[in-house]
């Protein structure tokens, strides 16, 4: 059973455009974190959220948390060829238990 | 202040054979995970252990795969009698500590590419 969904499964934009990656879960998670992966590296922590509704910005990487604590999005403004990665959400569902990973969402910008 | 190591980075095997993979949790970690990453593929969960104990394996197939983590030294994930399809990227992560949220961000390696000949 996978607990988190990632949205869109790949993503090809121009340098410049803005978009927005999802995170969604049936399950409520006590933590979630936001990696990004590059070709033949481990993948790089982002972002923790905590709170519910709790919003991060990171330059032009911007982080929610939705209320529930079920969901998270990822949205970067004007994306440049250096944010292509592989970008994993991944949550723990209380104390004690195992990180688990979304399904991923490949962005690639170009040019 | 050294990260999480891993070694070695590449690993070839031949079928039948034993592999040995070493994580050198970040200092003062005491919670280390081990994941597999097949190509274009994402990370999924094996083996979940704090300092001497197992904590969560759900994910690690039945044989032929083992994990410790001792008081002293590395994590070890171990293969014996690889096959083929065991072929992939491991990563391993260690966090701080549970209770705090903050406190259990992971921190990944860079990995152990595994290839099986």
């Amino acid at each position: 059973t996978q607990l988190l969904e990632q949205s869109p499964q790949f993503l090809s934009i121009q340098e410049g455009e803005n978009l927005t990656v999802y995170c969604n879960s049936s399950s409520v998670f006590s933590s979630l974190q936001w990696y990004r992966q590059e070709p033949g590296e481990g993948p790089v922590l982002l972002v923790t959220v905590v709170t519910g509704g709790e919003v991060k910005k990171l330059k032009r990487l911007t982080f929610q948390f939705g209320d529930a604590r079920k969901d998270s999005s990822l949205h970067i403004t004007a994306a440049q060829p250096g944010d292509t990665g592989l970008y994993l959400c991944a949550g723990h569902t209380g104390t004690a238990s195992k990180l688990t990973f979304g399904t991923g969402t490949r962005l690639q910008v170009t040019l | 202040n050294a990260g999480v190591m891993q070694n070695p980075r590449h690993l070839v095997r031949r079928r039948g054979q034993e592999a040995r993979l070493r994580c050198s949790p970040m200092k003062g970690h005491s919670h280390v995970y081990w994941y597999r990453q097949l190509p274009e593929e994402g990370l999924k969960f094996m083996v979940y252990l704090q300092k001497e104990n197992i904590i969560d394996e759900s994910g690690m197939p039945k044989e032929r795969f083992s994990a410790e983590f001792p008081k002293e030294g590395p994590s070890i994930l171990r293969i014996q009698q690889v096959v083929r399809g065991d072929s992939a990227a491991y990563f391993c992560a260690s966090s701080l500590e549970w209770g705090v949220p903050m406190n259990t961000e992971a921190f990944f390696g860079q990995g152990t590419r595994l290839t099986v000949v």
